[in-house]
């Protein structure tokens, strides 16, 4: 079974830090690029960031671009997303998706099959 | 960027009912479009990817059409469960775009 779980979400003041992470299980990580993507209270969702199954090649929004980034340790399984200058606007519950394929193997790298429960992440003083 | 637009935002129904929901891609994105369905306080579902393919596990009722810049996902007969928000995505490019939302609440 398929299984993406996130920690590291908190309280952080605006231009901090904080890294998110998200353990994966029940299926071969370093096959599937996978992604960041976060929704604000009440909002909708928002696409932050990819990266392939090898973690050579990253994507980002625009919004978060120098300010985020995405890595991933596949010998532990694990996604991470690292964020630095946080504003208020960051303010949301970030999900880690696992895409159906990898990039450069098919278009499945850009859709989400499984997604984690969420982890939230609050920017205020 | 591709924008992407759905119609309508919010949308009542009854349980039995034929819905459907309309997505347009502000240019051409070939087929390259998926569908999710988001229940309050759950992750996101994936339903239907490359416009008409329907994700494994997911109820026949539920369908997928279109290319270009215009799709829909229609729902063949309400059920209780379905009652929820849907969201559109282009994975034709990046940045990757979803939709607004389209909330389906019961009448």
């Amino acid at each position: 079974e398929v299984q993406l779980l996130e920690s590291g979400g908190d309280l952080v003041q605006p231009g901090g830090s904080l890294r998110l992470s998200c353990a994966a299980s029940g299926f071969t990580f370093s096959k599937y690029a996978m992604t960041w993507v976060r929704q604000a209270p009440g909002k909708g969702l928002e696409w932050v960031s990819t990266i392939t199954g090898s973690g050579y090649t990253t994507f980002y929004a625009d919004s978060v671009k120098s300010r985020f980034t995405i890595s991933r340790d596949n010998s532990k399984n694990t996604l991470f997303l690292h964020m630095s200058n946080l504003r208020a606007d960051d303010t949301a519950i970030y999900y880690c998706a696992k895409a159906l394929d990898d990039y450069g193997y098919s278009s499945a790298w850009s859709f989400f099959d499984y997604w984690g429960q969420g982890a939230p992440v609050t920017v205020s003083s | 960027d591709v924008q992407m637009t759905q119609s309508p935002s919010s949308l009542s129904a009854s349980v039995g009912d034929r819905v459907t929901i309309t997505c347009r891609a502000s240019q051409s994105i070939a087929r390259y479009l998926n569908w999710y369905q988001q229940k309050p306080g759950k992750a996101p579902k994936l339903l239907i990817y490359s416009a008409s393919t329907l994700q494994s596990g997911v109820p026949s009722r539920f369908s997928g059409s279109g290319s270009g810049t215009a799709f829909t996902l229609t729902i063949g007969s309400l059920q209780p469960e379905d009652f929820a928000t849907y969201y559109c995505q282009q994975s034709y490019n990046t940045p990757i775009t979803f939709g607004q939302g389209t909330r389906l609440d019961i009448k």
